[in-house]
């Protein structure tokens, strides 16, 4: 199983204010995604990676960013966080084989103010 | 496309009683399936997955679930309900191709009454 994990875990912040999610895990897992989850619970990838220097956009639109400089560490930046961007932030990685099983961290509760 | 339909968006039962949890999918290829659980004010945890081995998969906390083809479904259940067992339980189908994304359900909230 995956050790995966993310600070802060809660946060609330003002209109304006760059922000930056950590994410890392130690399992050396070249696979790692964002989901952004609403308040009704579903889920959604706002941003992946396959690796080392790959970044992709997900399924949702969004307006964080990510980077992926080391394979252990995949932070999430929101330059001038809003309202909007209030929700729960998720971080998974997936280990290689034949079925790619996908471990979450605890998840970032960001409230913007 | 790949796709998944958690039947009932909130699901409630007494302690003792059996946990049943419908998912339904759609997939184009053979697919894998998961089931996560998520406790309040955490991340998901995998409770159990599909990989075209046995049709009767057995998770963790006593959890299963059965693979049937001929009805594109994967059911939770669970024979004996404990109060720990309140969260919320997603259903997820493996995409297609070498990304293999997850396709997520919308999740079902359980809550055990005593």
């Amino acid at each position: 199983e995956a050790d995966i994990y993310q600070t802060p875990r809660y946060l609330v912040i003002g209109t304006g204010k760059k922000i930056t999610l950590e994410c890392s895990q130690t399992m050396g897992h070249d696979k790692m995604y964002w989901y952004q989850q609403d308040p009704g619970m579903e889920l959604h990838l706002i941003h992946y990676s396959y690796g080392v220097n790959s970044t992709e956009k997900g399924d949702l639109s969004s307006e964080s960013t990510v980077s992926r400089i080391r394979t252990e560490h995949f932070p999430l930046t929101l330059e001038s966080a809003r309202p909007s961007h209030t929700s729960q932030y998720l971080c998974a990685s997936s280990d290689p084989g034949r079925v790619e099983t996908q471990y979450f961290g605890p998840g970032t509760r960001l409230l913007v103010l | 496309a790949q796709s998944v339909t958690q039947l009932g968006s909130h699901v409630s039962v007494s302690e003792g009683a059996l946990v049943l949890l419908r998912c339904n999918y759609s997939s184009s290829v053979p697919p894998y399936l998961f089931w996560y659980v998520q406790y309040p004010n955490q991340g998901l945890q995998l409770l159990l997955k599909y990989t075209s081995a046995a049709t009767l998969v057995k998770g963790i906390n006593g959890f299963e679930a059965e693979f049937k083809k001929s009805e594109t479904s994967f059911h939770l259940t669970k024979p004996s309900a404990h109060m720990s067992d309140a969260a919320e339980y997603f259903c997820a189908v493996s995409g297609p191709g070498n990304n293999r994304k997850l396709i997520w359900g919308l999740g079902t909230s359980l809550a055990v009454n005593p």
